[in-house]
């Protein structure tokens, strides 16, 4: 399975800014997804991200709040846009192999 | 949609055997996942079954039977260590021939000496 590096690992932001989050994964894949997590929760699909193609988004989720970028087969961003204290939360991104899926170490993100 | 049931919490002492059940009901059905999560942690990837049967790995073994929609995660052997959230996923093919994850709730388990 891939390894994935996902930055920034935290971060305290102001209402109404943006927040862009990275993943790096060490080797190619074709599909990665965006998931949210409030502490003590599940994880909530936001989208899938295929590269070359516009994401998919779950219901509840929309383009204009979390864009995405997927520029080529190791590399996606997530984009937290016009953040408020609800958009606090810790935000994943994983790649899909064979059987499951491995996750980046996280971010999290409180909104004040 | 999918929705996915499995217990909230279970407490078990080291050296216990415990099973965390998950049912589930989604369309376009295609495997179940079990996740292991340490707090503060990332989901780590435990098993996978795509089809009916047991799977097994170490200590860990998972079920699925795909007419009950049923699935289960047993931990053999308790360790203090395998105190965690444990969440069940359901492999979903969607509109888009994606295959998807989509996850439980999870269950707390408390591994007590």
């Amino acid at each position: 399975s891939a390894v994935i590096s996902q930055k920034p690992s935290r971060d305290i932001c102001q209402r109404g800014t943006s927040l862009t989050i990275q993943c790096q994964v060490d080797s190619q894949v074709t599909m990665m997804f965006w998931y949210r997590q409030q502490p003590g929760q599940s994880l909530t699909l936001i989208a899938t991200a295929n590269q070359g193609s516009e994401a998919t988004y779950e219901s509840g989720f929309v383009i204009d709040k979390f864009p995405i970028s997927r520029p080529n087969l190791t590399f996606s961003t997530l984009t937290v846009s016009n953040m408020s204290p609800e958009d606090s939360s810790i935000y994943l991104c994983s790649a899909s192999w064979a059987d499951g899926y491995t996750f980046g170490s996280g971010t999290r993100l409180t909104v004040v | 949609g999918q929705s996915l049931e499995q217990p909230s919490e279970v407490t078990a002492v080291e050296g216990a055997i415990v099973q965390i059940n998950c049912t589930y009901q989604t369309s376009g059905f295609y495997g179940l996942s079990w996740y292991q999560q340490h707090d503060g942690g990332a989901p780590t990837f435990l098993s996978y079954n795509g089809l009916d049967g047991l799977e097994e790995t170490g200590r860990f073994s998972s079920f699925l039977s795909r007419s009950d929609s049923y699935g289960y995660l047993l931990l053999q052997e308790l360790q203090m260590k395998d105190s965690a959230s444990y969440f069940c996923a359901v492999r979903d093919r969607g509109e888009r021939n994606f295959n998807k994850f989509y996850f439980g709730s999870g269950t707390k388990l408390n591994v007590k000496p």
